[in-house]
């Protein structure tokens, strides 16, 4: 069965970085797209970036353009996310999500990580 | 930037009532919109895509309607463990809406 799972999490000071992996199994990680999804606490859900299935194209939201890099491995069925320049609002749990590309929807996530708590405090 | 719309932001019903909940894109989605549910403490879990297409799995109460700048999600009959909240999705941008929390009345 399909199963991400986030690590990576924890508690950094503002400023400091960190980097997130999801551990992909049980589909062909290379063939499908991949996305990171946020939610702060008691909030609602914010996209956060998106790779392609080969690593050929990223995109990122305008709140972690420049701080945030995405990358995965193919090889070893792991995404990343680098998380630099870290500030109180990028508290959040982090969720990896897997992307279903189809011509006639647009994407759908139709599997997620459990996710990981990121706490950015001194 | 597209901008997504829910509405109401939160709902109170009854198990068994009908319920519906709708998304407003700010620009033409065409049929571009997924209808997620979450659980508190829990991933979201993908129950729409395509505006209308029921996800495997999904209990065939869940249906989704709309194209353009109006969608809806309607459960048809209510079940406890429908109580959650829901988001909507541009499907091209993957833009979310802020949320619909359905609770017990």
């Amino acid at each position: 069965q399909v199963q991400l799972v986030e690590s990576g999490g924890g508690v950094v000071q503002p400023g400091r970085s960190l980097r997130l992996s999801c551990a992909a199994s049980g589909f062909t990680f290379k063939y499908y797209g991949m996305h990171w999804v946020r939610q702060a606490p008691g909030k609602g859900l914010e996209w956060v970036a998106v790779i392609w299935y080969d690593g050929s194209n990223k995109y990122y939201a305008d709140s972690v353009k420049g701080r945030f890099t995405i990358s995965r491995d193919n090889s070893n069925n792991t995404l990343y996310l680098q998380m630099n320049s870290l500030r109180a609002e990028d508290t959040a749990v982090f969720y990896c999500a897997r992307g279903t590309w189809l011509d006639s929807s647009g994407w759908y996530f139709d599997y997620w990580g459990q996710g990981a708590l990121v706490t950015v405090s001194s | 930037d597209i901008q997504m719309t829910q509405s109401p932001s939160s709902l109170s019903a009854s198990v068994g009532d009908r319920v519906t909940i709708t998304c407003r894109p700010s620009q033409n989605s065409s049929s571009h919109l997924n209808w997620y549910q979450q659980k508190p403490g829990k991933a979201p879990n993908l129950l729409i895509y395509g505006a209308s297409i029921l996800q495997s799995g999904v209990p065939s109460r869940f249906s989704g309607s709309g194209s353009g700048t109006d969608f809806t999600l309607t459960i048809s009959s209510l079940q406890p463990e429908d109580f959650a909240t829901y988001y909507c999705q541009q499907a091209l941008s993957v833009t979310f809406g802020g949320g619909t929390k359905v609770e017990i009345k």
